[in-house]
């Protein structure tokens, strides 16, 4: 389920399953957007990256949508693992490009919490 | 693979004390490096961009007298709370990268200020 204000957003599946976690970004002029995972106390590790040209990019169980025209990027886990739960945050360049491809605007995050 | 190096992990010191905390790339330079903040719960919200060899650039509400970044060499950044409050009391994080592809982060740094 989803909530808002002060709570991140949550997601609960179960071991096998499926994930699909939602992220919409603000700056339609982005040219790269990127997929963290966060466990807890730890610094966000890079799960799979995709640039404006492309709408769809798959690596090994996930998969980046994006659709530009809503600015909405999407992340897909296949067959969930309890060492998938986690924090997940999209983030975008706001197409800083060249040098600065480090500069990036997270959104808010999604709890994933995968249920043996 | 490239890795991001912080020190220390976690660091905890009383009300007006300044605080060093320092950022490595290991294996590769990094003539530009980012310093993220993170509250509990929340999402990272970027401080600043280190510059080797010259001024840090500051994001909008971050006060550079307070957070004192020092980018002397390519695989170094320091970020130095200064006169530190609780309400300093952060995770903070270091990323780099090398050019065209994804920002590398750190482990992150845990500040409490008692």
């Amino acid at each position: 389920g989803e909530s808002v204000g002060l709570h991140l957003p949550t997601l609960s599946v179960q071991e096998g399953d499926n994930s699909i976690i939602n992220c919409a970004y603000s700056n339609s002029a982005s040219d790269y957007f990127i997929w963290y995972k966060q466990e807890s106390g730890k610094g966000p590790q890079f799960i799979i990256d995709i640039r404006s040209n492309m709408d769809k990019r798959q690596g090994q169980r996930v998969t980046v949508l994006l659709n530009k025209t809503v600015k909405h990027l999407s992340l897909q886990i296949a067959a969930t693992q309890p060492g998938d739960s986690a924090v997940y945050f999209c983030a975008e360049n706001g197409n800083a490009g060249g040098t600065s491809y480090g500069k990036l605007t997270f959104g808010q995050g999604t709890i994933l919490t995968v249920h043996p | 693979g490239a890795v991001v190096s912080q020190h220390p992990s976690r660091v905890i010191c009383k009300s007006g004390t300044s605080v060093k905390i320092e950022c490595r790339s290991l294996d590769f330079q990094a003539t530009t490096m980012f310093w993220y903040r993170q509250f509990p719960k929340k999402s990272l919200m970027l401080m600043a961009t280190s510059n080797e060899g010259s001024k840090a650039t500051y994001e909008q509400g971050v006060e550079k007298d307070k957070f004192l970044i020092n980018h002397a060499s390519l695989t170094l950044s320091t970020l130095t709370v200064t006169s530190a409050h609780p309400e300093d009391s952060s995770f903070y994080i270091c990323s780099a990268g090398l050019a065209g592809g994804p920002p590398i982060f750190g482990p992150g740094t845990r500040l409490t200020v008692l």
